[in-house]
Protein backbone atom coordinates (compact mmCIF):
# COMPACT_ATOMS: atom_id res chain seq x y z
CA UNK A 1 0.00 0.00 0.00
CA UNK A 2 1.21 3.41 -0.95
CA UNK A 3 2.16 6.06 2.27
CA UNK A 4 -0.11 8.78 -0.58
CA UNK A 5 -3.01 7.94 -2.10
CA UNK A 6 -4.56 9.66 -4.93
CA UNK A 7 -7.33 9.15 -7.93
CA UNK A 8 -5.18 9.86 -11.31
CA UNK A 9 -8.47 10.93 -12.70
CA UNK A 10 -8.04 12.23 -15.32
CA UNK A 11 -11.06 14.91 -14.10
CA UNK A 12 -13.00 16.98 -16.62
CA UNK A 13 -14.50 19.86 -15.68
CA UNK A 14 -16.78 22.70 -17.37
CA UNK A 15 -15.37 26.36 -16.79
CA UNK A 16 -16.69 27.77 -13.70
CA UNK A 17 -17.23 24.23 -11.94
CA UNK A 18 -16.19 23.93 -8.23
CA UNK A 19 -13.27 21.44 -8.03
CA UNK A 20 -12.21 18.86 -5.31
CA UNK A 21 -9.43 17.38 -4.96
CA UNK A 22 -8.31 14.38 -2.87
CA UNK A 23 -5.90 12.46 -1.37
CA UNK A 24 -5.66 10.19 1.63
CA UNK A 25 -2.62 9.27 3.13
CA UNK A 26 -1.54 6.28 5.83
CA UNK A 27 1.61 7.33 8.11
CA UNK A 28 -0.08 9.39 11.27
CA UNK A 29 3.66 11.65 11.63
CA UNK A 30 2.70 13.85 8.91
CA UNK A 31 2.52 16.95 9.73
CA UNK A 32 2.81 19.23 6.31
CA UNK A 33 0.50 18.78 3.43
CA UNK A 34 0.90 20.63 0.20
CA UNK A 35 -0.21 21.25 -3.21
CA UNK A 36 1.83 21.15 -6.29
CA UNK A 37 0.66 22.44 -9.63
CA UNK A 38 2.39 20.81 -12.53
CA UNK A 39 1.63 21.96 -16.26
CA UNK A 40 2.77 19.79 -18.54
CA UNK A 41 6.70 18.91 -19.23
CA UNK A 42 7.26 21.56 -16.32
CA UNK A 43 8.69 21.00 -13.13
CA UNK A 44 5.83 21.62 -10.14
CA UNK A 45 5.34 24.33 -8.55
CA UNK A 46 3.77 24.87 -4.51
CA UNK A 47 0.43 26.21 -4.53
CA UNK A 48 -0.36 25.99 -1.03
CA UNK A 49 0.58 24.25 2.06
CA UNK A 50 -0.93 23.90 5.41
CA UNK A 51 0.24 22.76 8.66
CA UNK A 52 -1.64 20.02 10.75
CA UNK A 53 -5.84 20.26 10.50
CA UNK A 54 -7.50 22.99 9.56
CA UNK A 55 -8.52 25.19 6.06
CA UNK A 56 -6.42 27.43 4.31
CA UNK A 57 -7.92 29.98 1.57
CA UNK A 58 -5.77 31.48 -0.95
CA UNK A 59 -7.94 33.38 -3.69
CA UNK A 60 -9.88 30.73 -5.59
CA UNK A 61 -7.84 27.88 -4.08
CA UNK A 62 -8.91 26.11 -0.21
CA UNK A 63 -6.84 23.79 1.02
CA UNK A 64 -8.29 21.17 4.20
CA UNK A 65 -6.79 19.00 6.11
CA UNK A 66 -8.44 16.54 8.41
CA UNK A 67 -5.57 14.62 10.23
CA UNK A 68 -7.88 12.35 12.31
CA UNK A 69 -9.29 10.92 8.96
CA UNK A 70 -5.85 11.50 7.13
CA UNK A 71 -7.70 12.80 4.13
CA UNK A 72 -6.71 16.64 2.83
CA UNK A 73 -8.68 18.48 -0.26
CA UNK A 74 -8.19 21.13 -2.55
CA UNK A 75 -10.84 22.95 -3.80
CA UNK A 76 -10.37 25.43 -6.92
CA UNK A 77 -13.70 27.58 -7.13
CA UNK A 78 -14.97 29.12 -10.38
CA UNK A 79 -12.00 27.13 -12.63
CA UNK A 80 -10.68 28.52 -15.13
CA UNK A 81 -9.07 26.53 -18.49
CA UNK A 82 -5.74 27.79 -17.08
CA UNK A 83 -6.05 25.34 -14.29
CA UNK A 84 -5.66 22.47 -16.41
CA UNK A 85 -2.69 20.88 -14.98
CA UNK A 86 -2.04 17.71 -12.77
CA UNK A 87 -2.10 18.53 -9.35
CA UNK A 88 0.10 16.66 -7.05
CA UNK A 89 -0.54 16.02 -3.18
CA UNK A 90 2.68 16.37 -0.82
CA UNK A 91 3.05 15.66 2.52
CA UNK A 92 6.76 15.63 4.82
CA UNK A 93 6.98 15.57 8.52
CA UNK A 94 9.97 16.23 10.68
CA UNK A 95 10.74 13.36 12.80
CA UNK A 96 11.09 10.93 9.81
CA UNK A 97 14.28 10.35 8.06
CA UNK A 98 14.89 12.92 5.67
CA UNK A 99 12.28 15.36 7.49
CA UNK A 100 11.56 17.92 5.42
CA UNK A 101 13.62 17.47 2.99
CA UNK A 102 11.80 14.12 1.69
CA UNK A 103 8.58 14.93 0.48
CA UNK A 104 5.60 11.70 0.06
CA UNK A 105 4.11 12.69 -3.42
CA UNK A 106 0.26 11.29 -4.62
CA UNK A 107 0.65 9.80 -7.85
CA UNK A 108 -1.42 13.50 -9.79
CA UNK A 109 -4.60 14.23 -10.87
CA UNK A 110 -4.69 15.09 -13.88
CA UNK A 111 -7.27 17.87 -14.29
CA UNK A 112 -8.62 19.53 -17.35
CA UNK A 113 -11.35 22.03 -17.56
CA UNK A 114 -13.09 22.99 -20.59
CA UNK A 115 -14.71 26.31 -21.87
CA UNK B 1 16.81 35.04 -9.94
CA UNK B 2 17.21 31.92 -12.77
CA UNK B 3 16.11 29.68 -9.36
CA UNK B 4 16.96 26.19 -10.08
CA UNK B 5 18.32 24.84 -13.33
CA UNK B 6 18.86 21.61 -15.49
CA UNK B 7 20.90 20.56 -17.77
CA UNK B 8 20.39 19.01 -19.92
CA UNK B 9 16.65 19.11 -20.96
CA UNK B 10 16.36 15.92 -23.03
CA UNK B 11 19.02 13.27 -23.09
CA UNK B 12 19.20 9.23 -24.54
CA UNK B 13 21.57 6.69 -23.45
CA UNK B 14 22.53 3.53 -23.98
CA UNK B 15 22.37 0.77 -20.96
CA UNK B 16 25.79 0.74 -19.34
CA UNK B 17 26.47 4.29 -20.38
CA UNK B 18 27.39 6.67 -17.66
CA UNK B 19 25.99 10.32 -17.35
CA UNK B 20 25.80 13.44 -15.36
CA UNK B 21 22.72 15.42 -14.83
CA UNK B 22 23.39 19.33 -13.55
CA UNK B 23 21.54 20.71 -11.24
CA UNK B 24 22.33 24.54 -10.17
CA UNK B 25 20.27 27.00 -7.82
CA UNK B 26 20.95 31.14 -6.82
CA UNK B 27 18.51 31.32 -3.88
CA UNK B 28 21.80 30.79 -1.31
CA UNK B 29 19.45 27.50 -0.17
CA UNK B 30 21.11 25.02 2.21
CA UNK B 31 18.89 22.01 1.19
CA UNK B 32 19.09 20.39 -2.34
CA UNK B 33 17.19 17.21 -3.42
CA UNK B 34 16.61 14.97 -6.58
CA UNK B 35 13.23 13.40 -7.43
CA UNK B 36 12.07 10.74 -10.31
CA UNK B 37 8.67 10.95 -11.60
CA UNK B 38 7.46 8.09 -12.97
CA UNK B 39 3.44 7.58 -14.31
CA UNK B 40 1.55 6.52 -11.91
CA UNK B 41 4.04 6.60 -8.86
CA UNK B 42 4.20 10.53 -8.06
CA UNK B 43 8.30 11.90 -7.55
CA UNK B 44 10.53 9.78 -5.36
CA UNK B 45 13.19 11.22 -3.72
CA UNK B 46 16.55 9.95 -5.07
CA UNK B 47 18.74 11.72 -3.00
CA UNK B 48 19.07 14.96 -1.12
CA UNK B 49 21.60 17.04 0.76
CA UNK B 50 21.48 19.58 3.62
CA UNK B 51 24.48 21.72 2.68
CA UNK B 52 27.95 21.25 0.93
CA UNK B 53 29.64 18.18 1.27
CA UNK B 54 26.47 16.23 3.03
CA UNK B 55 24.17 14.26 1.50
CA UNK B 56 21.96 11.20 2.10
CA UNK B 57 19.52 8.74 0.74
CA UNK B 58 16.36 8.73 -0.03
CA UNK B 59 13.36 6.37 -1.24
CA UNK B 60 15.04 5.13 -4.37
CA UNK B 61 18.97 5.73 -4.29
CA UNK B 62 20.28 2.39 -5.73
CA UNK B 63 21.85 3.62 -9.69
CA UNK B 64 22.78 6.70 -8.72
CA UNK B 65 25.27 8.72 -7.04
CA UNK B 66 25.57 12.41 -5.66
CA UNK B 67 28.12 15.14 -4.43
CA UNK B 68 27.90 18.67 -3.15
CA UNK B 69 30.88 20.80 -3.32
CA UNK B 70 29.57 23.92 -3.31
CA UNK B 71 26.22 25.35 -2.23
CA UNK B 72 24.99 26.24 -5.91
CA UNK B 73 25.60 22.91 -7.74
CA UNK B 74 24.01 19.09 -6.88
CA UNK B 75 24.70 16.96 -9.94
CA UNK B 76 23.31 13.61 -10.13
CA UNK B 77 25.22 10.42 -11.73
CA UNK B 78 23.91 7.59 -13.49
CA UNK B 79 26.78 5.08 -12.95
CA UNK B 80 26.07 2.33 -15.34
CA UNK B 81 22.39 3.65 -17.22
CA UNK B 82 19.75 0.71 -17.24
CA UNK B 83 16.15 1.28 -18.87
CA UNK B 84 14.62 0.94 -15.75
CA UNK B 85 16.16 5.00 -14.76
CA UNK B 86 13.81 5.88 -17.79
CA UNK B 87 12.20 8.81 -16.16
CA UNK B 88 11.55 12.41 -16.04
CA UNK B 89 14.23 13.67 -13.43
CA UNK B 90 13.97 17.09 -11.21
CA UNK B 91 15.92 18.57 -9.01
CA UNK B 92 14.81 21.13 -6.02
CA UNK B 93 16.30 23.23 -3.23
CA UNK B 94 14.32 25.05 -0.30
CA UNK B 95 15.45 27.39 2.10
CA UNK B 96 16.28 26.73 5.71
CA UNK B 97 14.61 29.65 7.51
CA UNK B 98 10.88 31.11 8.15
CA UNK B 99 8.08 29.98 6.65
CA UNK B 100 9.69 29.26 3.48
CA UNK B 101 11.57 26.39 4.31
CA UNK B 102 8.84 24.38 3.92
CA UNK B 103 8.50 25.15 -0.20
CA UNK B 104 10.57 23.26 -2.58
CA UNK B 105 11.48 25.13 -5.99
CA UNK B 106 11.50 22.64 -8.55
CA UNK B 107 13.78 22.60 -11.66
CA UNK B 108 12.35 22.06 -15.04
CA UNK B 109 13.10 18.64 -15.04
CA UNK B 110 15.20 16.36 -17.54
CA UNK B 111 14.46 13.60 -19.53
CA UNK B 112 15.49 11.25 -19.90
CA UNK B 113 15.60 7.39 -21.77
CA UNK B 114 17.68 4.52 -21.60
CA UNK B 115 17.88 1.94 -24.29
Amino acid sequence: QKEVEQDPGPLSVPEGAIVSLNCTYSNSAFQYFMWYRQYSRKGPELLMYTYSSGNKEDGRFTAQVDKSSKYISLFIRDSQPSDSATYLCAMSAGALPGGYNKLIFGAGTRLAVHP
Amino acid sequence: NAGVTQTPKFQVLKTGQSMTLQCAQDMNHEYMSWYRQDPGMGLRLIHYSVGAGITDQGEVPNGYNVSRSTTEDFPLRLLSAAPSQTSVYFCASRGSGGVGRYEQYFGPGTRLTVT
